[in-house]
């Protein structure tokens, strides 16, 4: 199994630019979670989603957006670019009734710079 | 709001030597999870360990063990027979048991593994 991958693994982005960070998982996992990580810090969460057609904001969802149109797939798009987006970024699956009894899976991380 | 603390940066231990890794928490919720997870220099995030907040019983996983005390809401990771591949930043988290997405990291502990 390939588990959570993520593309692309860099980018760098001017200000005010747009893009998507693709997530896809193929273990059949309902949960799905965005999580961005600045240097030195935990990871926060920016959105997850319960299932297909089901997304909920985290911790620090402003300026980004997301869609669950299918088990597999979760991508997170980023709209108007700012330098306080620079950050890695980890996408991770779960299944049953998520990290209560259920260990995230993430994949390995976009690292996004935005100039 | 819950909050997660890891009051150590970093930390380093003599290959095969035991090593405690801290973490505080501040919650006012009875049922909650906790856990450790680990990332190498690959990025990818692991799980270590998990320990539910009803049970008294500490968890371990072969050379990894916890010392969770929930009074004083403390959950410290123990290493024991440190390995080189153990080399990698720990995070402590914490899942709210009524939630359904926000897992809380702590900031990170940076262990190195010295032969």
């Amino acid at each position: 199994n390939a588990g959570v991958t993520q593309t692309p693994k860099f980018r760098i982005l001017k200000i005010g630019q747009s893009m998507t960070l693709q997530c896809t998982q193929d273990m059949n996992h309902n949960y799905m979670y965005w999580y961005r990580q600045d240097p030195g810090m935990g990871l926060k969460l920016i959105y997850y989603s319960v299932g297909a057609g089901i997304t909920d904001k985290g911790e620090v969802p402003n300026g980004y957006n997301v869609s669950r149109s299918t088990t597999e797939d979760f991508p997170l798009r980023l709209e108007l670019a700012a330098p306080s987006q620079t950050s890695v970024y980890f996408c991770a699956s779960s299944y049953g009734t998520g990290p209560r009894n259920s260990p995230l899976h993430f994949g390995n991380g976009t690292r996004l710079t935005v100039t | 709001a819950q909050t997660v603390t890891q009051s150590q940066p970093e930390m380093s231990v003599q290959e095969a030597e035991t090593v405690t890794l801290s973490c505080t928490y501040d919650t006012s919720e009875s049922n909650y999870y906790l856990f450790w997870y680990k990332q190498p220099p690959s990025r990818q995030m692991i799980l270590v360990i998990r320990q539910e907040a009803y049970k008294q019983q500490n968890a371990t996983e072969n050379r990894f063990s916890v010392n969770f005390q929930k009074a004083a809401k403390s959950f410290s990771l123990k290493i024991s027979d440190s390995q080189l591949g153990d080399t990698a930043m720990y995070f402590c988290a914490f899942y709210p048991g009524g939630s359904q997405g926000n897992l809380i990291f702590g900031k990170g502990t940076k262990l190195s593994v010295k032969p």
